[in-house]
């Protein structure tokens, strides 16, 4: 069964600062592997994506990650956060033949104006 | 075109009471689930459905059932309503690659049903 760890369940930043949140997956088979957001009051949205070839993907509103295979990992970054971002944000894996998300425990991220 | 619809958006259960969440999507997706969202806990699945009829399992389903009569309905009943069932559920769709059927794991999320039982 796969499984996905978030370290850090909260972060607080002010603007401006660089973000990173770590996420790490446990499965044996070849994965995809994506960031959602939720914030404040709205549904989950897909922030990025990763199925194959370049292990750094870009998402949306300045989002990163980089898919690192040896040490199961995909971490988030944003090089500078604004106060819009305060958000929380959910690591996801999937087999590739697979059809079920498995979702990280979330982090919280509060950006300071 | 509304997306992924879920009702009701807030439910007060009684302990033993039952009750469905309804869930559409109008997106032709093949692909929908449930998942359950506790504070710190992330998004564990309930149920989800790879099409019209299929339905199964996922990591949490005791005390749910689900039907999936419909490409568009994939509705969540409560059967006997208990304290531990309070939550934000989420209902979800997804689509196939084009091509190969694989699902995209790209998930459109309804806006939640907040369920509380007392």
């Amino acid at each position: 069964a796969q499984s996905v760890s978030q370290h850090n369940h909260h972060v607080i930043l002010s603007e401006a600062a660089s973000l990173e949140l770590g996420c790490n997956y446990s499965y044996g088979g070849t994965v995809n592997l994506f960031w959602y957001v939720q914030y404040p009051g709205q549904h989950l949205q897909l922030l990025l994506k990763y199925f194959s070839g370049d292990p750094l993907v870009k998402g949306i509103k300045g989002f990163e990650a980089e898919f690192i295979k040896s040490k199961f990992s995909f971490n988030l970054r944003k090089p500078s956060v604004q106060w819009s971002d305060t958000a929380e944000y959910f690591c996801a894996v999937k087999s590739t033949a697979g059809n079920k998300l498995t979702f990280g425990g979330g982090t919280r991220v509060l950006v300071k104006p | 075109n509304a997306g992924v619809t879920q009702t009701p958006k807030f439910r007060i259960l009684k302990i033993g009471q039952s009750m469905t969440l309804q869930c559409t999507q109008d997106m032709n997706h093949n692909y929908m689930y449930w998942y359950r969202q506790d504070p710190g806990m992330g998004l564990k699945l309930i149920y989800y459905s790879v099409g019209a009829g299929i339905t199964d399992k996922g990591e949490v389903p005791n005390g749910y059932n689900v039907s999936r009569s419909t490409t568009e309905d994939f509705p969540l009943r409560l059967e006997l309503a208990a304290p531990s069932q309070t939550s934000v559920y989420f209902c979800a769709s997804s689509a196939p690659l084009s091509r190969r059927g694989v699902n995209t794991g790209e998930l459109f999320f309804g806006e939640g049903s907040r369920l509380t039982v007392l």
